[in-house]
């Protein structure tokens, strides 16, 4: 496809499963992040892929939450024994970095809209 | 703490009114961009601001880059209805990583 795909676009879970969420970025976009966004706010950073680089993690709110990339292209983001406050949506963005030109634009995916009962 | 501060984060008007919203730091971006977000989807890319000050229209937005490439705001012109969404600052910190930085938005709805 064209753009950054994500899946599932909804997901409900009880409480204390654990769930998978994926990202298939653009092709050939070397950057990959993955964003929380809970109802009405702001996005809130949880992990950065760049190429081979080790990915930066500094935003994961819990050893809970982990995500890995294969291959450079599709990343999944784990969250294990969800918590009602897990509930979110969960977006994906990937781009190309031009280091010196200043252009980085992000593309998002739709996002995956998690629900914890 | 928070590297790129929107401010205001919530913004209600009437439509035709006039709004600026802000983003701002205390570090240095080599480039600022501005995303939009609409209900149920992803933020999409407005405008990417480069050079200090910088200024940029996009029809009735208004885009401006500090001098001191450490702020930039978004002037509105004549709100319409469809102009309501969240309004995300991201940069790139000059001397950080190749990493995208986001503010936390400004959410703006305009009333008919």
């Amino acid at each position: 496809g064209a753009g950054v795909s994500q899946s599932p676009s909804n997901k409900v879970t009880e409480k204390g499963k654990d769930v998978e969420l994926r990202c298939d970025p653009i092709s050939g976009h070397t950057a990959l992040y993955w964003y929380r966004q809970s109802l009405g706010q702001g996005l809130e950073f949880l992990i950065y892929f760049q190429g081979n680089s080790a990915p930066d993690k500094s935003g994961l709110p819990s050893d809970r939450f982990s995500a890995e990339r294969t291959g450079g292209s599709v990343s999944t983001l784990t969250i294990q024994r969800t918590q009602q406050e897990d509930s979110a949506v969960y977006l994906c963005a990937s781009s190309y970095p031009r280091p010196g030109t200043g252009n980085t634009e992000a593309f998002f995916g739709q996002g995956t809209r998690l629900t914890v009962v | 703490t928070q590297l790129l501060e929107q401010s205001p984060q919530f913004l209600s008007i009437q439509e035709g009114e006039n709004l600026t919203v802000y983003c701002n730091s205390s570090s240095v971006f080599s480039s600022l961009q501005w995303y939009r977000q609409e209900p149920g989807e992803g933020p999409v890319l407005l405008v990417t601001v480069v050079t200090g000050g910088e200024v940029k229209k996009l029809k009735r937005l208004t885009f401006q880059f500090g001098d001191a490439r450490k702020d930039s705001s978004l002037h509105i012109t004549a709100a319409q209805t469809g102009d309501t969404g969240l309004y995300l600052c991201a940069g790139l910190r000059v001397g950080g990583s190749e990493k995208l930085v986001f503010g936390k938005g400004t959410k703006l709805t305009v009333n008919p």
